[in-house]
C-alpha cells in the first residue's frame, strides 16, 4: 500500500514568511509524529497525534510553530515567522498506534533564506 | 545526560566483518527498541525492534537488548558496502501523565552513528 507522503518535498522561504507543511499517513494509522532534523543531526521530536486525544506538544521549539491533523487523518505543521534556524529537514512519521513502528514520509527539506 | 546517546562514529569495518552499534538510554521505565537505517539525504527506515530482554536476529541483524544495563546494540554480520549508512537508536516509554497531559510513548532518538563499510 502506499506509504507516508509528504508535500512538497523542497521549500525555499524568505526569513519572516510562513510556511505550511503537510503530511499524508498510512491509511488507517492513528498516530501520527512530526520530526525536524537538522543538517548531520538526529531527530528531535515536535509533536504528537493519537486518535481524537489532545496532541502532545511538548515538542514544540517556540509558539512559532504548531500543528493540526484534520479528521484524524491529514497533518499540517505551520511555521509562523520564519527564521534561518527553522532550517531543516522535517519528517513525519505515522504508527497503527501507540508502542509500535513509526514508518516515515520522505521529508521536505525547508530553507530559509 | 542525553536520553539515548550512541557513539557518533564514524564506525568503519571492512566488507564481510561483524559491524558491532551500541546504545544506552537514561528511562528506566523505557519498554521498546527500535534500530532505523538512514542513508544520506533519505529517510529513516525500520530495520528491527525489540521488546524483551535477550537477543532477536533477522537474516544479518542481531538487536541485543540488556534492560538491567540500560543497553541495546545492534550487530551487523557479513558487512556489505551497502550497509553503509547512519544508524538511528530509538526509545519507546509507555504512557507518562503530566501537567501537561498524556504523552503515549512518543519515541526518542539517539544522535546516530555513521557506519561505513569498505570492500
Amino acid at each position: 500500500g502506499a506509504g507516508v507522503s509528504q508535500s512538497p518535498s523542497n521549500k525555499v522561504t524568505e526569513k519572516g514568511k510562513d510556511v505550511e507543511l503537510r503530511c499524508d499517513p498510512i491509511s488507517g494509522h492513528t498516530a501520527l509524529y512530526w520530526y525536524r532534523q537538522s543538517l548531520g543531526q538526529g531527530l528531535e521530536f515536535l509533536i504528537y497525534f493519537q486518535g481524537n486525544s489532545a496532541p502532545d506538544k511538548s515538542g514544540l521549539p517556540s509558539d512559532r510553530f504548531s500543528a493540526e491533523r484534520t479528521g484524524g487523518s491529514v497533518s499540517t505543521l505551520t511555521i509562523q515567522r520564519t527564521q534561518q534556524e527553522d532550517s531543516a529537514v522535517y519528517l513525519c512519521a505515522s504508527s497503527p498506534g501507540t508502542q509500535e513502528t513509526q514508518y516515515f514520509g520522505p521529508g521536505t527539506r525547508l530553507l530559509v533564506l | 545526560q542525553k536520553e539515548v546517546e550512541q557513539n557518533s562514529g564514524p564506525l568503519s569495518v571492512p566488507e564481510g566483518a561483524i559491524a558491532s552499534l551500541n546504545c544506552t538510554y537514561s528511562d528506566r521505565g523505557s519498554q521498546s527498541f527500535f534500530w532505523y537505517r538512514q542513508y544520506s539525504g533519505k529517510s529513516p527506515e525500520l530495520i528491527m525492534f525489540i521488546y524483551s530482554n535477550g537477543d532477536k536476529e533477522d537474516g544479518r541483524f542481531t538487536a541485543q537488548l540488556n534492560k538491567a544495563s540500560q543497553y541495546v546494540s545492534l550487530l551487523i554480520r557479513d558487512s556489505q558496502p551497502s550497509d553503509s549508512a547512519t544508524y538511528l537508536c530509538a526509545v519507546n516509554t509507555f504512557p507518562r501523565t503530566n501537567a501537561g497531559g498524556t504523552s503515549y510513548g512518543k519515541l526518542t532518538f539517539g544522535q546516530g552513528t555513521i557506519l561505513t563499510v569498505h570492500p
